[in-house]
């Protein structure tokens, strides 16, 4: 079965810097889907970016960018210019064909 | 357009009681998901519909849980009886398909479950 690792539980960023979430994910397949979603204290869980497998270029959603390796199944989250509405619990995500799995996540706090 | 609406927003109930969830979907969307989230822990698929049909309910503890989408909507997912390890919160999602390319998840605010 495909797993998804987030190593990192918590993380911390200043407001106005930019900080790097990680995830790594396990899977034989070639064709899939990763995203990353946002789940605020409370609140829904809303999608932040998708990456297709079969695209090299990395996804960009304005202040949100990722770092697709697909070699090294390695699917990292950057936030630039943090604000404090980023900050929430973040959740990568795998897709293929039969499955949606998801990370434990990280949870991000800004300082003003 | 409404979002994916869930009810209740919060259940408090004693162990070994009966409790329901119920989910509406997104209009269209034929895939619907639940989704078990723990403190702390990323969500867990219970089971999901393709319309009317579970497709996949191999992580449904059937013992205890149920899961109906009559007419391929909205749909209720039961617990009976509760175990105080059901303490949780229940997510309900709606996709357009679950064939490629794949979208993106539309989620519910979920119900959050106490049992005491």
């Amino acid at each position: 079965a495909q797993t998804v690792t987030q190593s990192q539980p918590e993380m911390s960023v200043q407001e106005a810097e930019t900080v790097t979430l990680s995830c790594t994910y396990d899977t034989s397949e070639s064709d899939y889907y990763l995203f990353w979603y946002k789940q605020p204290p409370s609140r829904q869980m809303i999608l932040v970016i998708r990456q297709e497998a079969y695209k090299q270029q990395n996804a960009t959603e304005n202040r949100f960018s990722v770092n697709f390796q697909k070699a090294a199944k390695s699917f990292s989250l950057k936030i630039s210019d943090s604000q404090l509405g980023d900050a929430a619990m973040y959740f990568c995500a795998y897709r293929n064909n039969n499955d949606m799995r998801f990370g434990a996540g990280t949870r991000l706090t800004v300082k003003p | 357009e409404a979002g994916v609406v869930q009810s209740p927003r919060y259940k408090i109930i004693e162990k070994k009681q009966p409790v329901a969830f119920w989910c509406n979907p997104i209009s269209g969307h034929n895939t619907l998901y639940w989704y078990l989230q723990n403190l702390g822990q990323g969500p867990e698929l219970l089971i999901r519909y393709e319309n009317e049909e579970a497709v996949d309910d191999s992580q449904l503890p059937k013992d205890r849980f149920s899961a109906e989408r009559l007419k391929g909507v909205d749909s209720t997912l039961k617990i009976q009886p509760a175990e105080l390890g059901d303490s949780a919160v229940y997510l309900c999602a709606s996709s357009l398909t679950d064939r490629a390319p794949y979208g993106e998840l539309f989620f519910g605010e979920g119900s959050r479950l106490t049992v005491l």
